[in-house]
């Protein structure tokens, strides 16, 4: 079955501890990208990776870091997380990009809470 | 720079009325447009999407859009809603095919009551 799959699907934490949130998908795709949701606003996008070992920010890159070490994955990185960081957090991939017939395949969300 | 609006967090309406949800982008170039659907604690799927083909554009579960260029706007409608319906809804525009930069609106609660 096509998916993407992130863990861990629930987390709370405390400041400054270090947490990596995993995103894998299954479909080949060589697009992904990463978004906070937060009510009120919406989705927005922290970074995305056009390919493997390329990633640009977003629109809410600040705290946050990624890599693209194999096409499969890419991980959500905080190392100093901090409470303004809790949020859901969605990961999603397509084929190559985000044009028209590049509809994004989205995860269940991860809901990071920091105490 | 690309960004989308979305007019009211909230709406409600009874079973079997329409469904009209607002969504104005701005954007420098013809832009793509998507329409995403979340139910309860899942993730995003696809409602539908505006490829320059047509400016009505049919998507699942009974949902269209309509691209107006003049008013830059993309709003979605459903004829008669359903009580499965109720989700929030995403519209969401990109500039570009190999750019990467998505932009979503900040999202339309429906309610659907009986």
């Amino acid at each position: 079955e096509a998916q993407v799959t992130q863990n861990p699907r629930y987390l709370i934490t405390v400041t400054g501890k270090k947490l990596t949130v995993t995103c894998s998908q299954n479909m080949n795709h060589e697009y992904m990208s990463w978004y906070r949701q937060d009510p009120g606003l919406g989705l927005r996008q922290i970074y995305y990776s056009m390919n493997v070992e390329v990633t640009d920010k977003g629109d809410v890159p600040e705290g946050y870091k990624v890599s693209r070490k194999e096409k499969r994955n890419f991980p959500l990185i905080l190392e100093s997380p901090s409470p303004n960081q809790t949020s859901l957090y969605f990961c999603a991939s397509s084929l190559s990009g985000t044009g028209a017939n590049q509809p994004q395949h989205f995860g269940d969300g991860t809901r990071l809470s920091i105490l | 720079a690309q960004s989308v609006t979305q007019l009211g967090s909230h709406v409600s309406v009874s079973e079997g009325a329409l469904v009209l949800l607002r969504c104005n982008y701005s954007s420098s170039v013809p832009p793509y447009l998507f329409w995403y659907v979340q139910y309860p604690n899942q993730g995003l799927q696809l409602l539908l999407k505006y490829t320059s083909a047509a400016t009505l554009v049919k998507g699942i579960n009974g949902f269209e859009a309509e691209f107006k260029k003049s008013e830059t706007s993309f709003h979605l409608t459903k004829p008669s809603a359903h009580m499965s319906d109720a989700a929030e809804y995403f519209c969401a525009v990109s500039e570009s095919d190999s750019w990467g930069k998505l932009q979503f609106g900040a999202g339309t609660q429906v309610v659907v009551t009986p």
